[in-house]
């Protein structure tokens, strides 16, 4: 069955303290990992796409990577302005859905 | 630029009413999809659409019915509003393998 997970479910960091959430997934011909930040109240934005193995996309303290089975999204020095769900997503292999997470509840704490 | 479209922005119906939430995109995409948001449960797929005409069912399509016309709107329609229709409603567009756009969410409640 075509799953994307992700881990944590929350997190909490003080400002300044970097880690790293994770989106598993399991579909057949990955067609492209997609990761979105989405704010209260809010509609998901776009931060980066991935498309192969070994591939990374970075913006500001944003680091996303991709292996054959997972992705990461690297926050380094995070500020509390980066609080916000963090959710990922895959096309299922006849590409016509978007299957998401459950995301990442991201609280950085000044 | 406008991206991706919803109205209306919020919306109160009691139990039995219809109502259709709009979605309207500019950037030509073939690929349309409605989303459902509630506490805890992420974003869970309704209808989709890969191209004018035509239109499949997501994980929660009960109670719900989708057309594609044009390919710029992609209205979702409520039959018969229940409250566990109560949800945050998001529309999406995209290209074939590529990242989708949201609009900015519509806020239903049915009392």
């Amino acid at each position: 069955e075509d799953q994307v997970t992700q881990s944590p479910e929350a997190l909490r960091l003080q400002e300044g303290e970097s880690s790293s959430l994770n989106c598993s997934y399991t579909v057949s011909g990955l067609r492209g990992l997609f990761w979105y930040r989405q704010d209260p109240g809010k509609g998901p934005e776009f931060l980066f796409t991935l498309y192969s193995a070994g591939e990374e996309k970075e913006k500001e303290r944003l680091k996303a990577t991709l292996t054959k089975k997972e992705s990461f999204l690297h926050i380094t020095a995070p500020k509390p302005e980066d609080s916000a769900t963090y959710l990922c997503a895959v096309p299922n292999p006849q590409g016509g859905k978007l299957i998401f997470g459950q995301g990442t509840e991201l609280s950085v704490k000044p | 630029n406008a991206g991706v479209t919803q109205t209306p922005k919020f919306q109160v119906l009691k139990t039995g009413q219809s109502m259709t939430l709009q979605c309207a995109q500019d950037m030509n995409h073939e690929y349309m999809s409605w989303y459902r948001q509630d506490p805890g449960m992420g974003l869970r797929l309704i209808h989709y659409s890969v191209g004018a005409g035509i239109t499949d069912q997501g994980e929660v399509p009960n109670g719900y019915n989708v057309s594609r016309s044009t390919t710029e709107d992609f209205p979702l329609r409520l039959l018969s509003a229940a409250p566990s229709q109560t949800s945050v409603y998001f529309c999406a567009s995209r290209r074939q393998n590529t990242e989708a756009f949201f609009g900015q969410g519509t806020r239903l409640t049915v009392v």
